[in-house]
């Protein structure tokens, strides 16, 4: 089945740091990949769309200057949080896929913690 | 704005025992319907989906019915495992019957399976 690479899988770094999370489609290539972000024992919200070749298309509320998506390749996108703060601390999700009612496959996450 | 709901929060079942996870919906364009299984500290990972046009879909010991009539859809597990015991979430495709492929995901329902 389709697989999903994200990495790093755990970052720990200090407040007014950037860090990027990469997220890789391992075995098909994504035109589009979305990046989520999860609060503890809350659900998937939904940040962004990343589209290969063109700038994501951000949700309501999401700073698009405060998390950076680039999708150059078909195989890779990374979200880079910038000068994070404690509370950008969370659960970063990306999947891949889940264009003409196909779904969704989903990496196993960066856990990000901003001190 | 739309949304997906849940109406069970958390689900407590003995091994061997049928579980069933229900889920309310509101939008009424959705057309594709998904169920995740979240393990704890990883991605969610596919279940089961269902397209508008279809009312059951089975799979490997489970089981997607949707009623359309009501905007509810429903996860039946049969002869639940500890393995099963995870937090499980209903996600509809919230393009509005296009293919664009994304996804507003309920709150989630926590299952524990009891040996």
């Amino acid at each position: 089945g389709a697989v999903v690479s994200q990495h790093p899988s755990w970052v720990i770094c200090k407040s007014g740091t950037s860090v990027k999370i990469e997220c890789r489609s391992l075995d098909f290539q994504a035109t589009t990949m979305f990046w989520y972000r999860q609060f503890p024992k809350q659900s998937l919200m939904l940040m962004a769309t990343s589209n290969e070749g063109s700038k994501a298309t951000y949700e309501q509320g999401v700073e698009k200057d405060k998390f950076l998506i680039n999708h150059a390749s078909l195989t890779l996108s990374t979200l880079t949080v910038t000068s994070a703060h404690p509370e950008d601390s969370s659960f970063y999700i990306c999947s891949a896929g889940g264009l003409h009612n196909q779904p969704q496959h989903f990496g196993d996450g960066t856990r990000l913690s901003i001190l | 704005g739309e949304s997906v709901g849940l109406h069970l929060p958390t689900l407590s079942v003995q091994e061997g025992d049928n579980s069933i996870i229900n889920c309310a919906y509101s939008n009424s364009a959705s057309d594709y319907f998904i169920w995740y299984k979240q393990e704890s500290g990883k991605g969610p990972q596919f279940i089961i989906d269902i397209r508008s046009n279809m009312d059951k879909r089975q799979g490997q010991r489970v089981t997607v019915l949707l009623n359309k009539t009501v905007k509810h859809l429903s996860l039946q597990i049969a002869a639940t495992q500890p393995g099963d015991s995870a937090v499980y979430f209903c996600a509809e495709n919230s393009s509005g019957g296009t293919s664009y492929g994304k996804l507003t995901f309920g709150q989630g329902t926590i299952l524990t399976v009891h040996p």
